[in-house]
């Protein structure tokens, strides 16, 4: 099947600092591509759409200046962490789609110090 | 907005019983319904998935059966292993219109050997 990748796996960071994490459809174009947050024990939830060539749709309660996206081509997409807290530390976990299956990269665990 | 109620949160069964887990959605636009399962630190796995013009499908131990009327879909293994262990999400996504994907809390399942 569809293969989608992250990177790094595994960030830890100074708070102030920003942080950006990749992701990558390695087999396929995703003109869309979304990302989400994991805290532990809890569910996925929904950050932001990202779409190529056009800004990121964000959801509800999601700070677009402080989590920001870019989808510059057809198979990657990054998410800035900008001056990262310590209750930014969590699971993110990006996805894309391949004709009608979602396909979910291994995620990147960040650590804000 | 659009949500995705599971239960129960947390399910122990004894091994070679059968396990149910149940989940409502509001969006009555939602026509692909996921299952996936994900071990403590790992993404996501897709097990299963039912599109809206199916009211049942099976694929060995996993059967998933959805009531559009009702707006609520099941999960079923039968048969339970200790490897069954893990946390599952059910999700309700469009697959028109960007494919976003609301996921449900999710239900820890224990079995037990």
């Amino acid at each position: 099947g569809a293969v989608v990748s992250q990177h790094p796996s595994r960030v830890i960071c100074k708070s102030g600092t920003s942080v950006k994490i990749e992701c990558r459809s390695l087999d396929f174009q995703a003109t869309t591509m979304f990302w989400y947050r994991q805290f532990p024990k809890q569910s996925l939830m929904l950050m932001a759409t990202s779409n190529e060539g056009s800004k990121a749709t964000y959801e509800q309660g999601v700070e677009k200046d402080k989590f920001l996206i870019n989808h510059a081509s057809l198979t990657l997409s990054t998410l800035t962490v900008t001056s990262a807290h310590p209750e930014d530390s969590s699971f993110y976990i990006c996805s894309a789609t391949s004709g009608d299956t979602q396909y979910f990269g291994p995620g990147t665990r960040l650590t804000v110090l | 907005g659009e949500n995705v109620e599971q239960h129960p949160s947390t399910l122990s069964v004894q091994e070679g019983d059968s396990a149910v887990i149940k989940c409502t959605y509001s969006d009555s636009a939602s026509n692909y319904f996921p299952w996936y399962k994900q071990e403590l630190g790992k993404r996501p796995q897709l097990i299963i998935d039912i599109r809206s013009n199916v009211g049942e499908k099976k694929d060995q131990r996993i059967a998933v059966t959805l009531n559009k009327t009702a707006k609520h879909f099941s999960l079923h293994i039968t048969e339970t292993q200790p490897e069954d262990s893990a946390v599952y999400f059910c999700a309700a996504s469009k697959l028109t219109g960007g494919f976003k994907t609301i996921f449900g809390a999710g239900t820890r399942l224990f079995v037990k050997a």
